[in-house]
């Protein structure tokens, strides 16, 4: 069965570097979504894509990050100066269709970011 | 903005006994989707179940069955002869039919099944 894959598990970086975190999404789905979860916390929504641009985006993410698909297949979210408090499980997600219907999203396996 | 609330941290059944997690939701939209979804240690996480708001009946799939109490705003998860491999954190998602995307998620349940 088709899974959506992430790399790198593990990232540790200094604070203030820039991070790319990369997603391979199941190959015929349509939308695209970056997810994160700190430590201990809920799993909180990021951004989604669609068509080559953000449909939607929480107020978590700021002008510090962006995402791209920069070629048929990657899904990357890149964190442009990265503070403490970026630290967290990033997760990729992927769905066939986008709202009007019950569509389930299908995650990777997550990211974990460790911000020093 | 919706909230998904899952008060059981963690929560443990004997192999074969029947479990019950808990979920809790705030809205105040009509027509929205329900979801739980399964986390294996180091693992993606899966769908396990899910749960349009306007079906009066609860969602089945297989050992797993909900408890969908609308005007409650309540959506339990119910795991009948639980099996070793049910093991895993369980996340309770809430995600609106008409605004958009985006799931909103419990802070997840780590169940435990003692053989």
């Amino acid at each position: 069965e088709p899974e959506v894959t992430q790399t790198p598990s593990h990232q540790v970086t200094q604070m203030g570097q820039e991070v790319i975190l990369r997603c391979v999404p199941i190959s015929n789905h349509l939308y695209f979504y970056w997810y994160r979860q700190i430590l201990g916390q809920k799993v909180e929504f990021l951004v989604s894509f669609y068509n080559n641009e953000i449909s939607e985006k929480s107020e978590i993410f700021d002008d510090q990050f962006s995402v791209e698909r920069p070629d048929g297949s990657n899904f990357t979210l890149k964190i442009r100066s990265t503070k403490l408090e970026d630290s967290a499980m990033y997760f990729c997600a992927s769905s066939p269709l986008g709202w009007g219907r019950p569509g389930e999203q299908y995650f990777g396996p997550g990211t974990r970011l460790t911000v020093t | 903005a919706q909230t998904v609330t899952q008060s059981q941290p963690e929560m443990s059944v004997q192999e074969a006994e029947t479990v019950t997690l808990s979920c809790t939701y705030d809205t105040s939209e009509s027509d929205y989707y329900l979801f739980w979804y399964k986390q294996p240690p180091s693992r993606q996480m899966i769908l396990v179940i899910r749960q349009e708001a306007y079906k009066q009946q609860n969602a089945t799939e297989n050992r797993f069955s909900v408890n969908f109490q609308k005007a409650a705003k309540s959506f339990s998860l119910k795991i009948s002869d639980s099996q070793l491999g049910d093991a895993a954190m369980y996340f309770c998602a809430y995600r609106s039919s008409d605004t958009g995307n985006q799931f909103y998620f419990g802070t997840g349940t780590s169940l435990t099944v003692i053989p």
